[in-house]
């Protein structure tokens, strides 16, 4: 069936590192990827998304890059800051319209 | 522009009783999505409404659970009777469309079943 695997589970990074999470999808109809941020005790936000016709895509500190062929996904921080400590969740949407998310990343950014 | 509304926040109830949760979705939206939120797990869809209409269900337990969408707005989520294994965290996120476009996502109402 539809599956989201999403790697690491737990992350922590020191202030200014960059952070790297990847999630690889099964089904090949997804066409679209967004990742969502949850801070504790609130809803899931997205912050980037990327659709299957395009490889890379940035918005200031944060890029993601979509390889079809691998089925993979990745979610880079760049200069990472405190307030980028949160759970991290990557999803893929195939040709349901259903959403399945990852199993979450747990990034602490150490000041 | 309102976000997608979610009340309680907090419920505590004991096993076998019953339990009602409330979404209303950003003005506009078609789409409507419940989502259970185990604790250190992903969301995990019970149920997909485009307007008043189920679009998925599939992994909705309906010996228990209930849902239904009137009139294509306002949602109610429903748990009778609940178990220990339904505390979680009843996520509502509604998108103009289904598909590829973004979902918006209520703070969510965190059930406790002791």
């Amino acid at each position: 069936g539809e599956n989201v695997e999403q790697h690491p589970s737990t992350l922590s990074v020191q202030e200014g590192d960059s952070a790297v999470i990847k999630c690889t999808y099964s089904d090949s109809a997804s066409n679209y990827f967004p990742w969502y941020k949850q801070e504790l005790g609130k809803g899931p936000q997205l912050i980037i998304d990327i659709r299957s016709n395009v490889g890379e895509k940035k918005d200031q500190r944060i890029a993601v890059t979509l390889n079809k062929t691998a089925k993979h996904f990745s979610l880079h921080i760049t200069e990472t800051q405190p307030e980028d400590s949160a759970v991290y969740f990557c999803a893929a949407i195939p040709g349901t319209y259903k959403y399945i998310f990852g199993t979450g990343t747990r990034l602490k950014v150490l000041a | 522009e309102a976000g997608v509304a979610q009340s309680p926040r907090y419920k505590i109830i004991e096993k076998r009783q019953s339990v009602a949760f409330w979404c209303n979705p950003i003005s506009g939206h078609a789409t409507l999505y419940w989502y259970q939120q185990i604790l250190g797990q992903g969301p995990k869809l019970l149920i997909q409404f485009q307007n008043n209409g189920v679009v998925d269900d599939s992994q909705l337990p309906k010996d228990r659970f209930s849902a239904e969408r009137l009139k294509g707005v306002d949602s109610t989520l429903k748990i009778q009777p609940a178990k220990l294994e339904d505390s979680a965290v009843y996520l509502c996120a509604s998108s103009l469309d289904p598909g590829d476009t973004e979902a918006f996502f209520g703070q969510g109402t965190r059930l406790t079943v002791v």
